[in-house]
């Protein structure tokens, strides 16, 4: 089964509300984490990093935490803006040097 | 670096019509994958190189699709011959080998089989 889940959106907020985005996954050891956004018509470019457990990656206001206890990299932004509405991709590295992808979460930020 | 660099942006072609798309990695980087985003099956795997050399390429769907690397600047996927079903975006992405560095993806190329 996929490594990497996400939560599913899509997610619709207000401007200056909070999101988070859980991320959860599986393996063997301590890989490397990662969170994705893709704005439309574009590729995908790296928001944060975390690399060793209880990291803490950030980056443009967002936020999230490597917890090796829970497995989970939960991506949150305390204050949304209409321009953070993208697709945001949580993935994991591997000792075969892939990255695997979660399915992605469409978040729509509204004025 | 301008960054990895995918052509053409578009392309729509009809069915039963041969496909190329190219990618320029980002200078120094020595793995390359190539990635198909659609809307039921999300972003999927095809086909990673390292070093110029295939090493796993159980994600590319049929015989219909193959890639290539003749050197560390340029790599091709081809389909032959193309289905609407092949509609979606094309990815390329790079990095330098290892667990804890990043993959640098290109614009993507639309890709329409009509």
């Amino acid at each position: 089964g996929n490594s990497v889940t996400q939560m599913e959106g899509p997610v619709t907020l207000s401007e200056e509300a909070f999101l988070t985005i859980n991320c959860t996954y599986t393996a063997t050891g301590y890989p490397s984490l990662f969170w994705y956004v893709q704005y439309p018509g574009e590729g995908l470019q790296l928001l944060l990093k975390a690399t060793k457990a209880d990291d803490k990656g950030s980056n443009k206001g967002f936020e999230a935490t490597y917890r090796k206890e829970t497995t989970s990299f939960h991506l949150e932004k305390g204050s949304v803006q209409v321009s953070d509405s993208a697709v945001y991709f949580c993935a994991r590295g591997s000792n075969d040097y892939k990255l695997s992808f979660g399915a992605g979460t469409t978040v729509t930020v509204r004025a | 670096d301008a960054g990895v660099i995918q052509s053409p942006r578009h392309e729509v072609t009809e069915m039963g019509q041969e496909v190329t798309l190219r990618c320029k990695p980002i200078s120094g980087h020595n793995s390359l994958f190539w990635y198909r985003q659609t809307m039921m099956r999300g972003l999927e795997l095809l086909i990673y190189f390292n070093n110029n050399v295939p090493i796993d390429d159980s994600g590319m769907p049929e015989d219909r699709f193959s890639a290539k690397m003749p050197n560390a600047s340029f790599s091709t996927l081809k389909i032959q011959p193309s289905e609407p079903r092949d509609s979606a975006v094309y990815f390329c992405a790079t990095s330098l080998r290892g667990m804890n560095t990043e993959a640098f993806f290109g614009q993507g190329t639309r890709l329409t089989v009509v």
